[in-house]
């Protein structure tokens, strides 16, 4: 079973207004990592949050973990319709800092002009 | 190079054919691992070489699939007697010692279908 849950599934806004996604997952981890798939290709990274940080802010994103809810949200301010892709959270369960990824099934959104 | 590099892009293959998708990661990133993704489905772990070490081979999903890794750099994964349920998109990423700070650099993927 995937170790991240996102929700929604699905999202469709209009440029400008914000983005938020949410990400479960089930055991301890070590980070928590959000990346972006377009066309579904290769996906992008986009940012990365240790477990003992709470936020991160990169550009227009801006994360939150909160791991005694095993949660996270990633929010996309402003948004484009360059940002209509899927977004994916993964998380880091190694011990060490060579670990795999487990993704979940991931947000499809839809910005529209 | 630059990025990840996979190759083919596309692979079209009747069943029962054997396969095989190659991955040139990024020089020096020691962490090399396969995904595949279903249409509109997350990511499904297959592999992961780290090193030296011997490979994390727990999410290869048959006896079909194999993957290698030479000389620390190119990776292939091999599929033996292709089934239609093998038809996906295969990712490879790579990622430098400390994935703590860098996270995973994507390929674009091979397209695998099998008719």
């Amino acid at each position: 079973s995937q170790q991240g849950e996102e929700d929604p599934q699905a999202l469709s806004i209009q440029e400008g207004e914000n983005a938020t996604m949410n990400c479960s997952y089930k055991t301890s981890i070590n980070n928590l990592q959000w990346y972006r798939q377009n066309s579904g290709r290769g996906l992008v990274h986009l940012i990365l949050i240790r477990s003992n940080e709470r936020e991160k802010h990169s550009g227009r994103l801006r994360v939150t973990l909160d791991t005694s809810k095993k949660s996270s949200s990633l929010l996309i301010t402003a948004s484009r319709a360059a940002d209509t892709a899927s977004y994916f959270c993964a998380t880091d369960r190694s011990t060490d800092s060579w670990g795999k990824l487990q993704f979940g099934a991931g947000t499809q959104v839809v910005v529209t002009p | 190079g630059a990025g990840v590099s996979q190759s083919p892009s596309n692979k079209v293959t009747e069943k029962g054919k054997d396969v095989e998708l190659r991955c040139d990661p990024i020089s020096g990133h020691t962490a090399l691992y396969w995904y595949r993704q279903s249409l509109g489905q997350g990511l499904e772990f297959l592999i992961y070489f780290q090193g030296n070490s011997a490979p994390d081979k727990s999410g290869l999903p048959s006896d079909r699939f194999s993957a290698e890794r030479t000389g620390g750099s190119v990776s292939t994964l091999t599929i033996q007697r292709t089934q239609q349920e093998d038809s996906a998109v295969y990712l490879c990423a790579s990622s430098p010692r400390d994935t703590l700070l860098y996270g995973y650099t994507f390929g674009s993927g091979t397209r695998l279908t099998v008719v």
